[in-house]
C-alpha cells in the first residue's frame, strides 16, 4: 500500500539554525499538510497545500516557516530561524479530496530537537 | 472555537475487556468526527469517521456514534486485543470548508495477554 514518508526520522538542530523536513506524499493525492505534537500536547495543524499554493494556515504558521512542493513529488517544511519551542514532533499528510471528504494519510514524523 | 477533549491516559486493560475511550468537541455547526489511531513506530492512520448526527462510524471491531445532543464521538470495543495497543486520537474537521482537523491529545491504550 503507497505511504508517505518523511525524513529525516530525528532531526538535531541549534537555536537560530535553519531546518528542512521533508515529506514524500502518496503520488496520486492532491492535498498535503504539515501538524505538530509538542510532547503532552495536541497534534495541532500547521498548513494545508493545495494546486501549489497555502490553501490554509493556523497562527503557528508564522513569517518563520515555509512550504514547499519543488519538483512535483517532495513537500518540504522550512523553518528558517528554529527556536527552542519548535520541538515537536512534525507529521506530514496528504490526501486525494478534503479533509472532510477523503482520509489524511499521514506520515511517521521528524522528531526536531533543537538545543 | 473548534476544539476536542478526550479522556486522559494511558488506559490498561485486559485482552478481552471492553474498551471505551471518551470524547467530547466544541464546534459549531456540524463538523465531520474522526477516530485515528497510531500503532508504535508509524504515523497516524484513520481508524473511523461519521459526518453527520446519529452517524456511526465502525471499523475492526470499533465503534462511535455521533452524538449531536451531547457533543460526544466516544469510541467502543466489545473485545480488545493486544494489537490494539496504540494511541487513538479523536479529531474533528469543522463544518464550512476549513481544511484543517482539530486534534484531542490522545489516548495510550495498553492491552496486556
Amino acid at each position: 500500500e503507497p505511504e508517505v514518508t518523511q525524513t529525516p526520522s530525528h532531526q538535531v538542530t541549534q537555536m537560530g539554525q535553519e531546518v528542512i523536513l521533508r515529506c514524500v506524499p502518496i503520488s496520486n493525492h492532491l492535498y498535503f499538510y504539515w501538524y505538530r505534537q509538542i510532547l503532552g500536547q495536541k497534534v495541532e495543524f500547521l498548513v494545508s497545500f493545495y494546486n501549489n499554493e497555502i490553501s490554509e494556515k493556523s497562527e503557528i504558521f508564522d513569517d518563520q516557516f515555509s512550504v514547499e512542493r519543488p519538483d512535483g513529488s517532495n513537500f518540504t517544511l522550512k523553518i528558517r530561524s528554529t527556536k527552542l519551542e519548535d520541538s515537536a514532533m512534525y507529521f506530514c499528510a496528504s490526501s486525494e479530496g478534503t479533509s472532510a471528504s477523503s482520509p489524511l494519510h499521514f506520515g511517521n514524523g521528524t522528531r526536531l530537537t533543537v538545543t | 472555537g473548534n476544539s476536542v477533549t478526550q479522556m486522559e491516559g494511558p488506559v490498561t486493560l485486559s485482552e478481552e475487556a471492553f474498551l471505551t475511550i471518551n470524547c467530547t468537541y466544541t464546534a459549531t455547526g456540524y463538523p465531520s468526527l474522526f477516530w485515528y489511531v497510531q500503532y508504535p513506530g508509524e504515523g497516524l492512520q484513520l481508524l473511523l469517521k461519521a459526518t453527520k448526527a446519529d452517524d456511526k462510524g465502525s471499523n475492526k471491531g470499533f465503534e462511535a456514534t455521533y452524538r449531536k445532543e451531547t457533543t460526544s464521538f466516544h469510541l467502543e470495543k466489545g473485545s480488545v486485543q493486544v494489537s490494539d495497543s496504540a494511541v487513538y486520537f479523536c479529531a474533528l474537521s469543522p463544518q464550512g470548508g476549513s481544511e484543517k482537523l482539530v486534534f484531542g491529545k490522545g489516548t495510550k491504550l495498553t492491552v496486556n495477554p
